[in-house]
């Protein structure tokens, strides 16, 4: 049974450019969720999917945006990117659909810098 | 809206030194409530968690003890390693996505 994977692991982008993060979900999940994690902060919540569908989401602006894939694999959009958006972007999966209070199993992130 | 409150780090222990890293929380109905650990260049782990008051979560030798009195869910060790420096999170959910603390970093050293 594999983890959860994300890539890619670091990227430089700059303002006004697009980002596109993947997730690989552990085996068996069906519902991933997206985080950013800002320096020196908690991950606050972006999105979560669950069978392919958007299940709820947190104060982020509409360039941001996901993909969930039938095999549960995931993608995390960024548009006109800003320089706020600087963080480590943490994917996260579980089994238990989108109203669990089970755990969360998370990737390693893919930290973003935008110049 | 819900939210979680944690002690400011960086702390910065002995080896076998005892450890509290308090929090506090906010919420509209009855919280599940999680610690969680980032270790370095590592993803976020479920240390433990608790799911409804007076629950103790426990694991590798850290405990944590719903206080529903008190709305707290303080992180108690009491004989912190070298291996344990790590940032910890404190969350809470009740039925939404996890509502994360700022984070404690933790620094033990030998």
């Amino acid at each position: 049974e594999t983890g959860v994977t994300q890539s890619p692991t670091h990227l430089i982008k700059t303002r006004g450019q697009q980002v596109t993060l993947r997730c690989s979900s552990q085996s068996g999940h069906n519902t991933v969720s997206w985080y950013q994690q800002a320096l020196g902060q908690g991950p606050q919540f972006i999105f979560q999917y669950y069978r392919e569908e958007e299940n709820g989401r947190g104060n982020f602006p509409p360039r941001f945006s996901g993909l969930q894939f039938p095999n549960y694999s995931s993608e995390l959009n960024v548009n006109a990117l800003e320089l706020d958006d600087s963080a480590l972007y943490l994917c996260a999966s579980s089994a238990g659909g989108p109203h669990d209070t089970g755990e969360l199993f998370f990737g390693e992130g893919s930290r973003l810098t935008v110049l | 809206g819900d939210s979680v409150t944690q002690m400011e780090g960086p702390v910065t222990l002995s080896e076998e030194a005892c450890l509290t890293i308090n929090c506090t929380y906010t919420a509209t109905g009855y919280p599940s409530l999680f610690w969680y650990v980032q270790y370095p260049g590592e993803g976020l782990q479920l240390l433990l968690k608790a799911t409804k008051a007076d629950d103790k979560g426990s694991n590798k030798g850290f405990e944590a003890t719903y206080r529903k009195e008190t709305t707290s869910f303080h992180l108690e060790k009491g004989s912190v390693q070298v291996s344990d420096s790590a940032v910890y999170f404190c969350a809470l959910t009740v039925y939404t996505p996890l509502v994360f603390g700022k984070g404690t970093r933790l620094s033990v050293i030998a």
